[in-house]
């Protein structure tokens, strides 16, 4: 059973940074196109982050180039999304989803339950 | 960048047809993803690649994409699929990823 499970969310005031991290398990992570989505309660979903099958190629939408940084580590199955210089509006449950099989991935096939990051004075 | 719009709400009694709309500007000339959000729960994909169901999807979800609209269609609509229903492309002209401002289904 392919499973996700994100982790390090919590509350940090603005200009401050927090490391995501989503564990995988229940297939061959490193396989997978990985991804960030977020989600700020009661609104869309919103694309933030993508990282190939070998974590040599990531891609970002405006919103958080320079700000964002996603990794992975293959030999311990884990996601990570570092985030600096958060703002206000960054403040969202930030979910991992793993991109489908095929190069770029054109959608996301299995989503983790999701952390919640607030930022706030 | 590219947008996809679909209406805020749509409605229907048990045992009827749901239709939800996303538009897109030649969005026909993408393959459209369809996504399921129950309160409180991850998004569950529901229908991919316009009209394909991943497993252990019912087949009351079918989809189809032509012209300027996609459309994701819930037939013998039950309670249970009360949700809010996004759709998404992949934009390949910007490689990045846009989902649909989300439509809430009511079961009446």
């Amino acid at each position: 059973e392919v499973q996700l499970v994100e982790s390090g969310g919590g509350l940090v005031q603005p200009g401050g940074s927090l490391r995501l991290s989503c564990a995988a398990s229940g297939f061959t992570f490193s396989s997978h196109w990985m991804h960030w989505v977020r989600q700020v309660p009661g609104k869309g979903l919103v694309w933030v982050s993508r990282i190939n099958s070998d974590g040599s190629t990531t891609t970002y939408p405006d919103s958080v180039e320079g700000r964002f940084t996603i990794s992975r580590d293959n030999a311990k199955n884990t996601l990570h999304l570092q985030m600096n210089s958060l703002r206000v509006d960054d403040t969202a449950v930030y979910f991992c989803a793993r991109g489908d099989p095929l190069p770029p991935s054109f959608y996301f096939d299995y989503w983790g339950r999701g952390t919640l990051v607030t930022v706030s004075s | 960048s590219y947008v996809l719009t679909q209406p805020s709400s749509v409605s229907a009694a048990p045992g009827q047809t749901a239709r939800i709309p996303c538009g897109g500007n030649y969005i026909g000339t993408n393959s459209v993803h369809w996504y399921q959000q129950k309160p409180g729960q991850a998004p569950l994909l529901v229908v991919y690649d316009d009209s394909d169901r991943p497993s252990g999807i019912p087949e009351r979800f079918s989809g189809s994409n032509s012209g300027n609209t996609a459309t994701l269609t819930i037939t013998r609509v039950e309670a249970g699929d009360e949700a809010d229903y996004y759709c998404q492309v992949w934009d390949r002209s910007s490689d990045q990823y846009v989902f649909g401002t989300g439509t809430k289904v009511t079961v009446l």
